[in-house]
């Protein structure tokens, strides 16, 4: 059962910076917080992960809270192709990844 | 990142029938394979679990008689529906996660889009 609360949608003007909130207040010492998105009619696509540090690549940051029990995803400079469903997902290394409703971000010009 | 390759990508078939879906790992050995279902304007649903060289785990209300699956190597695992009906038409998408850290993460498939008629 998926163990994270996303809101159900987010709007962000293009070029500025999207934020993607998930709370996963039960989440286990042994959980990473992974991020994918999925466009639609695609398989989803993985973003970013990380356990309790903060995180970065080229696609995404991931900032956790000290107390794990949040994190941001933040796309940096949002273009219309970050227009998808992004999930956030606790998961214990190993285990099987489930899903929640996401949160479906529109990248408005 | 590391690839997966599903196929077929769409397939319609008559009500009754039997289809199957190909999942494999291009670039690396998939130890453990995911199968998901996703209904319109709906979230994943985790079907089964499968590791390679044994039987498949499947998430309470799946039934395994009705979606078969097969993972008989680190490369290739297939989903078969038997006895396709109309309420059976969904999107299936399969994921694969390899061993060691590097792989943390699991890679998905491009889906396959099943319509029952």
């Amino acid at each position: 059962d998926a163990k994270t609360t996303q809101p159900p949608s987010m709007d962000c003007a293009e070029g500025r910076a999207a934020n993607l909130p998930c709370n996963h207040s039960t989440i286990s010492g042994n959980e990473y917080v992974y991020w994918y998105r999925q466009i639609h009619s695609q398989g989803p696509q993985y973003i970013i992960h990380g356990l309790k540090n903060n995180e970065t690549n080229e696609m995404a940051s991931l900032i956790i809270t000290e107390d794990r029990k949040s994190s941001t995803l933040i796309l940096p400079h949002a273009t219309l192709r970050d227009t998808a469903v992004y999930y956030c997902i606790v998961r214990a290394a190993g285990n099987q990844f489930y899903f929640g409703t996401g949160t479906s971000l529109t990248v408005i010009p | 990142g590391a690839v997966v390759s599903q196929h077929p990508s769409r397939v319609i078939c008559k009500s009754g029938t039997s289809v199957k879906i190909e999942c494999r790992s291009l670039d690396f050995q998939a130890t453990t394979m995911f199968w998901y279902r996703q209904f319109p304007k709906q979230s994943l649903m985790l079907m089964a679990t499968s590791n390679e060289g044994s039987k498949a785990t499947y998430e309470q209300g799946v039934e395994k008689d009705k979606f078969l699956i097969n993972h008989a190597s680190l490369t290739l695992s297939t989903l078969t529906v038997t006895s396709a009906h109309p309420e059976d038409s969904s999107f299936y998408i399969c994921s694969a996660s390899g061993a060691g850290v590097v792989f943390a993460e699991a890679f998905f498939g491009q889906g396959t889009r099943l319509t029952v008629v």
